[in-house]
């Protein structure tokens, strides 16, 4: 059973600071990695996706893979309230098929 | 540029009954998935459509049906609805069959009662 795994949180993080969003998958042959994020009763968005190992940056986001822990991650820097969402990690399977994880919910704190 | 549109946003229907729900790819898009998100969930992969044919299947019965037109809308069916078929239903578009970059309509809220 491939699974994708979330701290479901809630993750509180003050206003300003860093959140660091984690998420590991058990599917060693996945290779493309998103992070979307869904505020309450919306439909998901897509934040980042990230191929290769590493990071990439994108504004205030930054997505890091380590394929050898079987771990990606989500960094939001200067966390504004407008941030505060659940955040769904998706990972492709050998079929091109996304298994999703069941989010965490991030809150940032004025 | 349109999103991707889904129809109708929300929906009451009995058990028993059956429901049918649409979408309308982002423009250039070729492929349509759609998922199931119950409160609290990721959502569950239910099926994909590409080039007017069901190219792969989640783990779904056989009530849970779909159609893609040749202009790349689409339509899912769902039979006999149950209680726990109540679930947000969220139309993904991207561009081919392994593309996964995926660009989500705003859903529609299914309630069976």
């Amino acid at each position: 059973q491939k699974e994708v795994e979330q701290n479901s949180g809630p993750l509180s993080v003050p206003e300003g600071a860093i959140a660091s969003l984690n998420c590991t998958y058990s599917d060693r042959g996945s290779q493309s990695f998103f992070w979307y994020r869904q505020y309450s009763g919306k439909s998901p968005e897509l934040i980042m996706f990230i191929y290769s190992n590493g990071d990439k940056e994108d504004g205030r986001f930054t997505a890091q893979l380590n394929k050898a822990s079987q771990y990606v991650s989500l960094l939001i820097r200067d966390s504004q309230p407008s941030d505060s969402a659940t955040y769904l990690c998706a990972v492709s399977d050998s079929n091109y098929q996304l298994i999703w994880g069941a989010g965490t919910k991030l809150i940032i704190k004025p | 540029d349109a999103g991707v549109t889904q129809s109708p946003t929300h929906l009451i229907k009995t058990r028993g009954q059956q429901v049918t729900l649409r979408c309308s790819p982002k423009s250039g898009h070729d492929t349509v998935s759609w998922y199931q998100q119950a409160l609290g969930q990721g959502p569950q992969f239910i099926f994909q459509y590409y080039e007017e044919e069901e190219r792969q299947r989640g783990n779904f019965p056989d009530r849970f049906s779909g159609h893609q037109f040749p202009n790349y809308s689409s339509e899912l069916n769902v039979n006999a609805l149950l209680l726990g078929d109540s679930a947000l239903y969220l139309c993904a578009s991207s561009l081919g069959d392994r593309a996964l970059e995926a660009f989500f309509g705003q859903g529609t809220r299914l309630t069976v009662v």
